[in-house]
Parts: C-alpha cells; structure tokens; sequence
C-alpha cells in the first residue's frame, strides 16, 4: 500500500460548512504538504507543516500533524463552491533521495 | 508568465510509437521532475533532476527515457507505447534545499491515451 492515504477518498457537503480531509502515512517524514488539483489542472502547493510542527494555519486552511500516530488533517473552514478540487497530502520522506510521495486525494465537492 | 509549462496538453497516439513530452520552468529552479498520475488519481513519482543530473530514478520501463539538456528544461521520451501508458504525467521543479521544505510546482499535465 502507498505511504500517504488519504481519507475520505471523496466529500460532498454544502457551501459555508467545514470540509476536514485526512492522510495516514508510514514512515518518518521531514515534512508534510497539502495540495490543491483542480480538474485537468496541475497540483497547487497549499501549506506545509514540518515534522516539529503540532498545527499551522494559511487563511482559511488548518492542518494538524501528529507524527505519533502518523497522520495529518486539513480542515478547510467556511468553504466555498470555488473549494471545489481534489486535495493531496505528499510526505517528504527521511531516508533516501528527496522527493515527495503523494497519496491518492480526497475529491471534495462543494454544493452551493 | 507560465511558471511551469509542458507540451503537448493532449497527446492521442497508436501503440507502438515513440512520442515526447517537453518541459520547461521559468522560476530559477535546480530540480525538476515527473510524475506519472493514473485513471485513479494516484500520483507516482518517475524521476528526478537535479542540475541535469539524474537524482531519482523510480521502477519505470527503460521505454521511458527523461533527458535534461539544462536546469530548465526536462523532457520525457517514451518509446513502443503500450495501452498501459495512457495518464496524465506531470512536470515539476522546486528548488532543492538541505533538510527538506521544497515545495513542488506542477506543470498542468500532458493527457496521454495509447490506442
């Protein structure tokens, strides 16, 4: 399986409510980052919280890490139809050559 | 204005073809990649450059051949295209840095289907 999974794989909820995505990962990190793909559209970096960090907020983005149980969340607040896209979480592993392994994505939807 | 620009956007071939995908960033970055992302939107890494040196090499079929002629340009070869082929790959450069903290800028795809 891949190291970083996100869950749910999709959310459909209404405009102005709170969307939360998770992500598990396996083995230890430099850092994690969230990212942003519109349909046939490239990835948008987000935010990135490295492995010292507990919590860090862009705007109306929050992601948590707690790297004792391996897992991420972001929490988009007060979301609009424009949220609409598929969110990634990529870990930047410790070991090896540097690069970032990305799960599948969560599809959220927003509903207006 | 493009910071990172791939060609082509579409790319419709016959099995059997060789076919090139380029691209190209404008940010200054030392490092540049290709993702490969599947009909289930997993994003898989292919390889790396760093400097036009190969940095990141992954389980790819020696089809694929990526080639860097400098920093700011990397392109992916593919030879004998296979119907298994068929995804989106995806460019991207960051700038590398001791420690970690790169963040990736993506290209915006290159829609390959092998028929």
């Amino acid at each position: 399986s891949q190291q970083g999974e996100e869950d749910p794989q999709a959310l459909s909820i209404q405009e102005g409510e709170n969307a939360t995505m998770n992500c598990s990962y396996k083995t230890s990190i430099n850092n994690l980052q969230w990212y942003r793909q519109n349909s046939g559209r490239g990835l948008v970096h987000l935010i990135l919280i490295r492995s010292n960090e507990r919590e860090k907020h862009s705007g109306r983005l929050r992601v948590t890490l707690d790297t004792s149980k391996k897992s991420s969340s972001l929490l988009i607040t007060a979301s609009r139809a424009a949220d609409t896209a598929s969110y990634f979480c990529a870990t930047d592993l410790i070991q090896g050559a540097q690069k970032l392994v990305f799960g599948q994505g969560t599809r959220l939807t927003i509903n207006p | 204005d493009t910071a990172v620009s791939q060609t082509p956007k579409y790319l419709v071939t016959q099995m059997g073809n060789d076919k090139s995908i380029k691209c190209e960033q404008n940010l200054g970055h030392d490092t540049m990649y290709w993702y490969k992302q599947d009909s289930k939107k997993f994003l898989k890494i292919m390889f790396s450059y760093n400097n036009k040196e190969l940095i990141i090499n992954e389980t790819v079929p020696n089809r694929f051949s990526p080639k860097s002629p400098d920093k700011a340009h990397l392109n992916l070869h593919i030879n004998s295209l296979e119907l298994g082929d068929s995804a989106v790959y995806f460019c991207a450069s960051s700038n590398y840095r001791e420690g970690g903290d790169e963040k990736l800028f993506f290209g915006s795809g290159t829609q390959l289907s092998v028929l």
